[in-house]
């Protein structure tokens, strides 16, 4: 049973505007949530993390808002660029950043010129 | 500053042949880890060091698989005997683990083909 999940494989957008990528989850006990990203043949790439504290926390053109009564977080990216296109998995821990990540399946953003 | 490496990139084997990936995390980083990304999904953990000790090695097939990290810094990852339902890329990651915050570093991960 998937405690991560992503139920969109894919997403496309148009180049300068908004990327919104979803993620729910299951397990109540999970304190910190990320966002990777990651290219063809290479490692995922760290991009933000949210505390459970938080609902939301900025970088950049990157912002994620966690939504806990709901178990469910998303990954707005303003304004997107083409070379945001790539795959982004979300992940969640019980204990901070130094717990196991639990990752979904990813969701392939593509961001069109 | 170098990231996590990690060899071979790609290995091509046969079925119940052995095989061995290596990883190398960023320097000083005391927590290690391996993970396994099926196609299509996401990395799931394998196992997981805190320098020499293996602390969390609850999801790795231990029937078949096998992970050292002798003095705490590289580590290698062993499949003997591979099986087709190997086939995934083996991605190591570490982290300072110091404070939480500490985000994971992935390296670029071992594409391995069982046939």
């Amino acid at each position: 049973d998937q405690q991560v999940k992503q139920n969109s494989p894919s997403l496309s957008v148009q180049e300068g505007r908004i990327s919104i990528l979803n993620c729910d989850y299951t397990n109540s006990m999970f304190d910190y949530f990320l966002w990777y990203k990651k290219y063809p043949a290479e490692g995922p790439t760290f991009l933000i993390s949210i505390s459970s504290i938080k609902d939301k926390n900025e970088d950049g053109r990157f912002t994620v808002f966690l939504n806990k009564s709901a178990k469910h977080l998303s990954l707005h990216i303003v304004p997107s660029q083409p070379g945001d296109s790539a795959v982004y998995f979300c992940a969640a821990s019980i204990g901070g950043s130094q717990g196991n990540l639990i990752f979904g399946k990813g969701t392939k953003l593509s961001v069109k010129p | 500053e170098a990231g996590v490496v990690q060899s071979p990139r790609y290995k091509i084997i046969e079925k119940k042949q052995p095989v061995a990936f290596w990883c190398n995390p960023i320097s000083g980083h005391n927590t290690l880890y391996w993970y396994r990304q099926n196609l299509g999904q996401g990395p799931e953990l394998l196992i997981r060091y805190e320098n020499e000790e293996a602390v969390d090695d609850s999801q790795l097939p231990k029937d078949r698989f096998s992970a050292e990290r002798l003095k705490g810094v590289d580590s290698t990852l062993k499949i003997q005997p591979a099986e087709l339902g190997d086939s995934a890329v083996y991605l190591c990651a570490s982290t300072l683990g110091i404070a939480r915050g500490d985000e994971q570093f992935f390296g670029p991960g071992t594409r391995l083909t069982v046939l």
